[in-house]
């Protein structure tokens, strides 16, 4: 299966600021699309990256807190909004063309 | 009702044993089924991949899925200390990778 590539691999934020996660798969891909992994849970959809077009979203996750672009077949890049300690949590990029393959995460810290 | 339900373990067993990881779901509508691997710090890794009911096997792993039950497993045979890490079970009703629910995984150390 295609190589995703995701960075960064964790980093510590101040509460209020942003911060923007970068996913690079090898291949072009049919999907992308992002979760979220918090301890003793299971992994939740965000949302599914649309190439050219706005990210479909789950339910309890909105656009302006998580906005998603995906300006090709092999990038996507999540931005996690005005940050509070409740954002602390592995960010997972996933691509897939009938299963699902992830990068090795972004673990997020927000202080 | 979570839609799938699985052990969180954690589960410990000595190298050579056969491990039994198992989920339960509600969907009667599941038809792509998954097990990932998942080892500290990483992501997780697709271990098996199967649609509808039956067995498959891959090496010293084999993934098991009884609709009728509602209820997949994955064993692993001759266990080693690399397959030390948390075992995710995923499964969706469309192709395998639209709508993917997840178990919250279980976490497997085999002891040397």
């Amino acid at each position: 299966s295609a190589v995703i590539s995701q960075k960064p691999s964790r980093d510590i934020c101040q509460r209020g600021t942003s911060l923007t996660i970068q996913c690079q798969v090898d291949s072009q891909v049919t999907m992308m699309f992002w979760y979220r992994q918090q301890p003793g849970q299971s992994l939740t959809l965000i949302a599914t990256a649309n190439q050219g077009s706005e990210a479909t979203y789950e339910s309890g996750f909105v656009i302006d807190k998580f906005p998603i672009s995906r300006p090709n077949l092999t990038f996507s890049t999540l931005t996690v909004s005005n940050m509070s300690p409740e954002d602390s949590s592995i960010y997972l990029c996933g691509g897939a063309h009938t299963e699902a393959f992830f990068g090795q995460g972004t673990r997020l810290t927000v202080v | 009702q979570k839609e799938v339900e699985q052990d969180p373990g954690p589960l410990s067993v000595p190298e050579g044993a056969i491990v039994s990881l198992n989920c339960t779901y509600s969907n009667s509508a599941f038809q792509y089924f998954m097990w990932y691997r998942q080892y500290s710090r990483k992501g997780p890794e697709l271990l098996m991949y199967t649609y509808s009911s039956g067995n498959k096997e891959d090496g010293r792993f084999t993934a098991q899925v009884d609709k009728s039950s509602k209820y997949i497993s994955l064993f692993i045979r001759d266990s080693q200390p690399s397959d030390s890490a948390t075992y995710l079970c995923a499964m969706s009703a469309e192709t395998g990778a639209n709508n993917l629910f997840f178990g919250t995984g279980t976490r497997l150390t085999v002891i040397p």
